[in-house]
């Protein structure tokens, strides 16, 4: 079974800019989330969604939003970038099961200069 | 405000020891704690599980230990090998709205087993 994809693994934009991460979840996983890494801060919660309907957020401004289509994919959108926004930022799914781990994407890391 | 820490940003062991990482958590909701490994470029992996009914859960070199009381938990690895240098994330939940479980992350703390 493939793993949690995502795409781009690099990119690297400039401030004021907006930017769409792709997030391709495992076959059959229906709830995907986002995180944020940053050195020192750990893993942040951006959002989870479930059937394409937004079912937690995190402590994040609006101009982080997603969203995620009928097939469980998923994309993070974050407009009007900052350069704090330069980060590591996780997709993970996970199957249904309220106990079920997440099992994440290797990340994209976005630089914002 | 961190509602799971893990205070120390690194620790080094020599192969074949024990290696004990730790993890305190403020929230007294969370029921549900897991620790993660990860590699440079990779995403991180879950590792081992536990219940707050429990105070121990085993899996072959790796368990976890979790002190309600204290509201702290922690990670045995023994033997460690070199291979298992990675950061280690502990995370914690509780069910939230609508039954979904949101993870809190740690900070990390990044293992080094010396051969």
């Amino acid at each position: 079974k493939a793993g949690v994809t995502q795409t781009p693994r690099y990119l690297i934009k400039t401030r004021g800019q907006q930017v769409t991460l792709s997030c391709s979840p495992i076959s059959g996983h229906r709830s995907v989330s986002w995180y944020q890494q940053t050195p020192g801060q750990g893993l942040q919660f951006l959002f989870e969604y479930f059937s394409e309907t937004q079912r937690n957020k995190g402590n994040f401004p609006g101009r982080f939003s997603g969203r995620q289509f009928s097939n469980s994919r998923s994309e993070m959108n974050v407009s009007t970038l900052e350069l704090g926004d330069s980060a590591l930022y996780l997709c993970a799914s996970r199957p249904t099961g309220v106990n079920s781990p997440l099992h994440f994407g290797n990340g994209t890391r976005l630089t914002v200069t | 405000d961190q509602q799971v820490k893990q205070n120390s940003p690194s620790l080094s062991v020599q192969e074949g020891r024990i290696s004990i990482l730790n993890c305190d958590y403020t929230n007294s909701m969370f029921d549900y704690f897991l620790w993660y490994k990860k590699y440079p470029a990779e995403g991180p992996t879950f590792l081992i599980s536990i219940s707050s009914i429990k105070d121990k859960n085993e899996d072959g070199r790796f368990t976890v230990f979790l002190n309600k009381s204290a509201k702290h938990l922690s990670l045995h690895i023994v033997p460690s090998q070199p291979g298992d240098s990675a950061v280690y994330f502990c995370a914690a939940s509780s069910i939230s709205s609508g039954s979904a479980r949101q993870l809190t992350f740690g900070s990390g703390t990044q293992l080094t087993v010396l051969p």
